[in-house]
């Protein structure tokens, strides 16, 4: 069975500083990665598409990083701000789209 | 920017009793949705629908499922008698296309069962 395994399942962090979430899948093969963001009670927002080929996507002061050969993905948050409190969601895409449990992230001044 | 719209925003309904969701894609989109995500859980799959039928259904979308695209506009969940595992948060999704395109979800529908 495909799975997404994210870590860790929570951290808090401190208003400016960075972290790095991880995940680790099974799929295979895949046709690409995505990171959501999503909020509290809304839906979830696409941050990044990345394709077996790329090893690496920014949007803003979010990065992802993916190596295809160890099947390990991670988003890294530089700088990070108030409105950075949200789960931030994996997602692996073969023929369908497997979705992982989640990282949440909370932010605090 | 377009986005995803889904009404109500919250629906409690009793056990047994029909509720329909309802959703409206963003206008140029051809791929329809529909996920749900029960309280501290995972997102799950439930339907996909494209060119008025459906394209694929997870194990949980079972005979009390349906899904309709009544008009060029609404796309529609019916849950034909409700039960308690059914709470959850409803999200519809729709994209531009299949492969490699980001989904984009509306805000969902919190529905509860009693």
């Amino acid at each position: 069975k495909n799975q997404v395994e994210q870590s860790p399942q929570s951290l808090i962090i401190l208003e400016g500083k960075n972290c790095t979430l991880q995940c680790n899948y099974t799929v295979s093969p895949f046709s690409n990665l995505r990171w959501y963001k999503q909020d509290t009670g809304r839906g979830p927002v696409s941050l990044t598409i990345m394709t077996f080929s790329e090893n690496t996507k920014s949007n803003g002061r979010y990065t992802a990083t993916l190596d295809a050969d160890t099947k390990q993905s991670s988003l890294h948050i530089t700088a990070s701000q108030l409105s950075d409190s949200a789960s931030y969601i994996c997602v692996v895409e073969d023929y369908k789209l497997s979705f992982g449990a989640g990282t949440t992230v909370t932010v605090r001044a | 920017e377009p986005e995803v719209t889904q009404t109500p925003s919250h629906q409690v309904t009793q056990m047994g009793q029909e509720v329909i969701l309802r959703c409206v894609p963003i206008s140029n989109h051809l791929y329809f949705y529909w996920y749900r995500q029960i309280l501290g859980q995972k997102v799950e799959f439930l339907v996909s629908f494209y060119n008025n039928e459906i394209s694929e259904k997870s194990e949980i979308f079972d005979d009390q499922f349906s899904v309709e695209r009544p008009d060029g506009s609404n796309f529609t969940l019916k849950i034909r008698s409700t039960k308690l595992e059914d709470s959850a948060m409803y999200f519809c999704a729709s994209s531009e296309k299949v492969w490699g395109h980001p989904l984009h979800f509306g805000n969902g529908t919190r529905l509860t069962v009693t």
